[in-house]
């Protein structure tokens, strides 16, 4: 089965920091892989999301992330933060078969941003 | 405003009892998926629907289910509630055409059960 982990539950940076969130999925071929933002009492904000192609991709609020595929990863990065930032992020894969299309969320990582 | 609308936004409620949680999907959008999002689960995946029919099942308790109308709304019917039940209960849709489509995720309905 399927599976994403994220390593890290919490994290703290200063605003204007960079930004590095870890996820890494386990599964046979290449997903579809994805990261969400939910802010307190939100829904999940799609981020970006990597089907194929440039490893590297670009997704809204100044985020990115890159695929690396020796090391089943997907890491989300912002070189700057803004306070605006703080929230619970989520990387999702989904198999890449068509019918089997619900996505398997990895535990969250809750940021925090300190002044 | 990501266009799929969960209603009631928050919900509470005695054990034993039954409730249902109601979703309207973005306008074209044939799929629409339940999730729950517990402190204990994460967010886990319910059950799918597409143009009417289910499509896949995930861990969804016999106490719960679900349908989607002609019109591609949808609703979850949660019976016999039980205290663990009390968690955020998410809506998404997606258009047609496989994995790849993106899942837009409506706020939720918060679930207390008492």
């Amino acid at each position: 089965a399927q599976s994403v982990t994220q390593p890290d539950i919490h994290i703290t940076v200063s605003e204007g920091a960079s930004l590095e969130l870890r996820c890494n999925y386990s599964y046979g071929a290449t997903p579809y892989l994805f990261w969400y933002v939910q802010s307190p009492g939100q829904g999940l904000q799609l981020l970006l999301k990597y089907f194929s192609g440039d490893t590297l991709v670009q997704g809204i609020k100044g985020f990115e992330a890159e695929f690396k595929r020796s090391q089943s990863s997907f890491n989300l990065r912002k070189p700057s933060v803004h306070w605006s930032d703080a929230a619970e992020y989520f990387c999702a894969v989904v198999r890449s078969n068509f019918g089997n299309e619900k996505l398997t969320f990895g535990t969250g990582t809750r940021l925090t941003i300190i002044p | 405003d990501s266009g799929v609308t969960q209603t009631p936004k928050h919900l509470i409620t005695a054990t034993g009892q039954r409730v249902t949680l109601r979703c309207s999907p973005r306008s074209g959008d044939l799929s629409v998926y339940w999730y729950q999002q517990s402190l204990d689960q994460g967010l886990q995946f319910l059950i799918q629907y597409y143009n009417g029919e289910e499509r896949a099942k995930g861990n969804i308790l016999e106490r719960f289910s679900a349908q989607q109308f002609p019109d591609l709304h949808s609703e979850l019917n949660l019976s016999s509630l039980e205290l663990g039940d009390s968690a955020l209960y998410f809506c998404a849709s997606s258009p047609p055409g496989g994995g790849g489509n993106i899942q837009y995720f409506g706020a939720g309905t918060r679930l207390s059960v008492l």
